[in-house]
């Protein structure tokens, strides 16, 4: 397992459509991560996991939003009724389950890019 | 809200020169800091973290951080053109459950040869 892989690379869905991401993290991590970014900006968190609890959740994150983790392991981001606002990066991480501070690493997948005409 | 903040650049050096990348942060409880290189259309990728007041070196790179002044730095000797990227400044929030980063909107390196 080389890293957090993510799925699509690239999404361009028509406003109005529903879509769904998928994020696989490293092996062992229990913690998973969503953060969106625009151009421009850096990265802003949409909420994480830990195990299959969903355990926090951003303002940003509005009722079109959903994110999974049945099982502990792959992650999915669902945006229903897509908006051309919600165009952007939508970034997954994973971090260890390892002692002390070095389980705030965070390591980043490429990234699904969305694009709402 | 915690705030990262740095200076968006661009900021250009010629090859082998010294980079220097700097933010500065607005929850003086945070404690652990990362940077993250973006090359454009990347994903971001961590290149340093620090937990502890003073410098720490791994190769080129250099990060320094001093809670007392809420500033964090990140020193890139031997520039090369390669280096040219973005870079992001992230604190960890402690007042999360779990610890989300909070980022700052990243300064723009250029390394000309």
């Amino acid at each position: 397992d080389t890293g957090v892989s993510q799925d699509p690379r690239h999404k361009i869905t028509k406003r109005g459509q529903n879509v769904t991401f998928r994020c696989d993290p490293i092996s062992e991590h229990n913690r998973l991560y969503w953060y969106r970014q625009t151009l421009g900006q850096g990265p802003e968190f949409l909420t994480y996991f830990q195990n299959e609890a969903q355990l926090e959740k951003s303002r940003l994150l509005s009722d079109r939003f959903s994110a999974e983790r049945p099982k502990g392991s792959f992650s999915t981001l669902e945006i229903q009724r897509t908006e051309q606002g919600d165009s952007a990066m939508y970034l997954c991480a994973s971090s260890p389950l390892v002692p002390g501070q070095d389980r705030n690493i965070q390591y980043f997948g490429a990234g699904t890019r969305l694009s709402v005409l | 809200q915690k705030e990262v903040e740095q200076n968006s650049g661009p900021l250009s050096v010629p090859e082998g020169a010294i980079a220097s990348l700097n933010c500065t942060y607005s929850d003086r409880g945070s404690q652990s800091f990362f940077w993250y290189r973006q090359y454009s259309g990347k994903s971001p990728e961590l290149i340093m973290f620090i937990y502890s007041n003073g410098d720490k070196e791994d190769g080129r790179f250099t990060a320094q951080l001093n809670k007392a002044s809420q500033y964090v730095s990140l020193l890139i000797r031997d520039s090369q053109p390669s280096d040219s990227a973005t870079y992001l400044c992230a604190g960890y929030d402690r007042g999360s459950t779990l610890g989300r980063l909070y980022f700052g909107r990243g300064t723009q390196l250029t390394v000309w040869p």
